[in-house]
C-alpha cells in the first residue's frame, strides 16, 4: 500500500554541519510530497513541498527534490543552526484526501 | 494560511474518564481531521469531522470511543471515552483548505492518562 518510509534517528549534529534525512515512498500515481518540522512543544508546520517529478521545494535553507526515479524525497541543508533542532516528517498525499507520514526524524544540533 | 487553536494543551487524566479536546480555526474550511500521534510513532489519522454529519472514521477508530462534532465550518470537537493508559498521545487538529493540497495543524493537545 501507500507509504512513507524515513530515516531513523534521533540525529546529533555540531552547527554548520550538513544534513540529510532519508525519505522514500511508495505510490501509485503521482502523489505530492512534503516536509514538516515539529519544533518542541508546538503542531507540525510545513517546512516545504513538491508536487511533480524533478520539482524541488525549498524553505529556510532547506530543499528537497522529487525524484520519480528513486521515489524519494530527502531532505538536505548544508549549515544547520541550533535553530534546526526539531523532529521532520516526511509526507506524502494523494488525489484524495488522505496524507500519509513517515515516523519522523528527531534532529538535535549542537553549538 | 489558516490559524487553528486548540485546547486543552496538555492534560493529565485518570482511567474511565472522558476528555474533550477543542479546534477552533480563524477562517471557514473545508476539511477538518484529527490525527494521533503518539509517542516515537508516525501520525495516524483519527477520522474525518464532517459538517453537520457524522465524522469518517479510520480503520481501528470508532465512534464511540472518539466522537467528533463539527457544528460548523470553523470549529470541532474531539471527545476520548473511557480513557486507558494506551491513550496517553498528542492529539492533533488539522485542516485543508478548499484548493490547497497542504494540511496545517493545531498545535496539539498532549494526553497523560494514569
Amino acid at each position: 500500500g501507500d507509504s512513507v518510509t524515513q530515516m531513523e534517528g534521533p540525529v546529533t549534529l555540531s552547527e554548520e554541519a550538513f544534513l540529510t534525512i532519508n525519505c522514500t515512498y511508495t505510490a501509485t500515481g503521482y502523489p505530492s510530497l512534503f516536509w514538516y518540522v515539529q519544533y518542541p512543544g508546538e503542531g507540525l508546520q510545513l517546512l516545504l513541498k513538491a508536487t511533480k517529478a524533478d520539482d524541488k521545494g525549498s524553505n529556510k535553507g532547506f530543499e528537497a527534490t522529487y525524484r520519480k526515479e528513486t521515489t524519494s524525497f530527502h531532505l538536505e541543508k548544508g549549515s544547520v543552526q541550533v535553530s534546526d533542532s526539531a523532529v521532520y516528517f516526511c509526507a506524502r498525499s494523494n488525489t484524495g484526501n488522505q496524507f500519509y507520514f513517515g515516523t519522523g526524524t528527531s534532529l538535535t544540533v549542537i553549538p | 494560511s489558516a490559524v487553528i487553536s486548540q485546547k486543552p494543551s496538555r492534560d493529565i487524566c485518570q482511567r474511565g474518564t472522558s476528555l474533550t479536546i477543542q479546534c477552533q480555526v480563524d477562517s471557514q474550511v473545508t476539511m477538518m481531521f484529527w490525527y494521533r500521534q503518539q509517542p516515537g510513532q508516525s501520525l495516524t489519522l483519527i477520522a474525518t469531522a464532517n459538517q453537520g454529519s457524522e465524522a469518517t472514521y479510520e480503520s481501528g477508530f470508532v465512534i464511540d470511543k472518539f466522537p467528533i462534532s463539527r457544528p460548523n465550518l470553523t470549529f470541532s470537537t474531539l471527545t476520548v471515552s473511557n480513557m486507558s493508559p494506551e491513550d496517553s498521545s498528542i492529539y492533533l487538529c488539522s485542516v485543508r483548505q478548499a484548493g490547497a493540497n497542504v494540511l496545517t495543524f493545531g498545535a496539539g493537545s498532549r494526553l497523560t492518562v494514569l
